[in-house]
């Protein structure tokens, strides 16, 4: 039983655009959600995350977006960089973190 | 630079055989993941400590997996016998735990495992 879902296994995006992660989770006692980049070879990195109690989180480049009604979250990265081509996983968090399955991103020049 | 420590780095091993993966988390940390990466399941939670004591292992299949804490700065997951399926990279993760704390974990690099 998959609690956190990432439907999308890849995605392709042009250098400078925007580049949006989608994440959907059927548990609403989750606390807290995070997004961790994965490069090859390397363990994930944690990213941003954002408390059930908002709806919108900004670092930089980087804002996650939170919709309960929708039990739905999303990464934007704004602009997209190549350095930003990485594997995405979202998490949830009860107690413990639970993983999506992972997106595949890559910018292209 | 605090970071989390796995060894093997890579083992390649017989049907059969019995695999034993060590983690060191970084200090002062009291919660500890394991992880097992998989393209079709993603990152899947194996097992998970607080200071020490296991909370839950149900990700584990019980019959062949154990995963223990001899002490805080050693955690090790034991695969007896491995079977082909094994075949995953392995991730240990330390962290503070703390309910609603945004409860940010560190992996380490990963233990690269074929059974063959």
């Amino acid at each position: 039983d998959q609690q956190v879902k990432q439907n999308s296994p890849s995605l392709s995006v042009q250098e400078g655009r925007i580049s949006i992660l989608n994440c959907d989770y059927t548990n609403s006692m989750f606390d807290y959600f995070l997004w961790y980049k994965k490069y090859p070879a390397e363990g994930p990195t944690f990213l941003i995350s954002i408390s059930s109690i908002k709806d919108k989180n900004e670092d930089g480049r980087f804002t996650v977006f939170l919709n309960k009604s929708a039990k739905h979250l999303s990464l934007h990265i704004v602009p997209s960089q190549p350095g930003d081509s990485a594997v995405y996983f979202c998490a949830a968090e009860t107690d413990k973190l639970i993983f999506g399955t992972g997106t595949r991103l890559q910018v292209f020049p | 630079d605090a970071r989390v420590t796995q060894t093997p780095r890579h083992k390649v091993t017989e049907m059969g055989q019995e695999v034993t993966m060590r983690c060191q988390p970084i200090l002062g940390h009291n919660t500890v993941f394991w992880y097992r990466q998989t393209m079709m399941q993603g990152l899947e939670l194996l097992a998970y400590f607080r200071n020490r004591a296991p909370l839950d292992d149900s990700g584990m299949p019980k019959d062949r997996f154990s995963a223990e804490m001899p002490d805080a700065t050693l955690a090790t997951l034991k695969i007896q016998p491995s079977e082909p399926r094994d075949s995953a990279v392995y991730f240990c993760a330390s962290g503070l735990g703390h309910r609603g704390g945004g409860n940010t974990i560190y992996f380490g690099e990963g233990s690269w495992l074929t059974v063959v």
